[in-house]
């Protein structure tokens, strides 16, 4: 089945731009999703269908698609940023929706 | 505002079956999709359900095949998945979703607070 691989861990100090990727094969046909979940909370839509952002999400927070390899970036990170960041997708060939494996930013 | 609360998890024996429940309130529910996905402890997320609005379609992950089943009423407005056969690997807090988009882009928003299982003697 499909695989949509992200790193472990993003480091960043406040201020600066985070980029959180989620590689995948030919990535850039499939519409893609990105998930912030804060400890002990229920996941939360940052981003829908590549770059599409939903109501409540401040325009520092921004997506992109392309190739094997998506992209989610926050602009000057705030420490309330700090949360695990999955990437997600329906893969037709197999009729499955998949996540990436999450992504932990940590604001220095 | 669409609000969503999961119930019906506890502590289960392995071997133990389960029903989840999902109530939902805010918005049309038989118009829209839902799903369940769920969340080992200190693990990622990971799909395992989908129903359509009309209940006529569902959709399993791989690992989910066999041992779920996904339903709804629409006339209570509640999603269930039901679990036979639970193992310690089941272990894990269950969200329910609604479906976002169309076709083969679909998304899940917003998600409820979830509902812990753990499996275990």
């Amino acid at each position: 089945s499909y695989v949509l691989t992200q790193p472990p861990s993003v480091s960043v100090a406040p201020g600066q731009t985070a980029k959180i990727t989620c590689g995948g094969n030919n990535i850039g046909s499939k519409s893609v999703h990105w998930y912030q979940q804060k400890p002990g909370q229920a996941p939360v839509l940052v981003v829908y269908d590549d770059s599409d952002r939903p109501s409540g999400i401040p325009e520092r927070v921004s997506g992109s698609n392309s190739g094997n390899t998506a992209t989610l970036t926050i602009s000057r990170v705030e420490v309330g940023d700090e949360a695990d960041y999955y990437c997600q997708l329906w893969d037709g060939d197999s009729d499955q929706r998949v996540f990436g494996g999450g992504t932990k930013l940590t604001v220095l | 505002e669409v609000q969503l609360l999961e119930s019906g998890g506890g502590l289960i024996q392995p071997g133990g079956s389960l029903r989840l429940s999902c109530a939902a309130s805010g918005f049309t529910f038989s118009s829209h999709g839902m799903s369940w996905l769920r969340q080992a402890p200190g693990k990622g997320l990971e799909w395992v359900s989908s129903i359509s609005g009309g209940g006529g379609t569902v959709y399993y992950a791989n690992s989910a095949r066999g041992r779920f089943t996904i339903s709804r009423d629409n006339s209570r407005n509640t999603l269930y998945l039901e679990v036979n056969n639970l193992r310690a690997a089941d272990t894990a807090v269950y969200f329910c979703a609604k479906d976002g988009g169309w076709g083969s882009k679909i998304w899940f928003d917003p998600w409820g607070q979830g509902t812990l299982v753990t499996v275990s003697s």
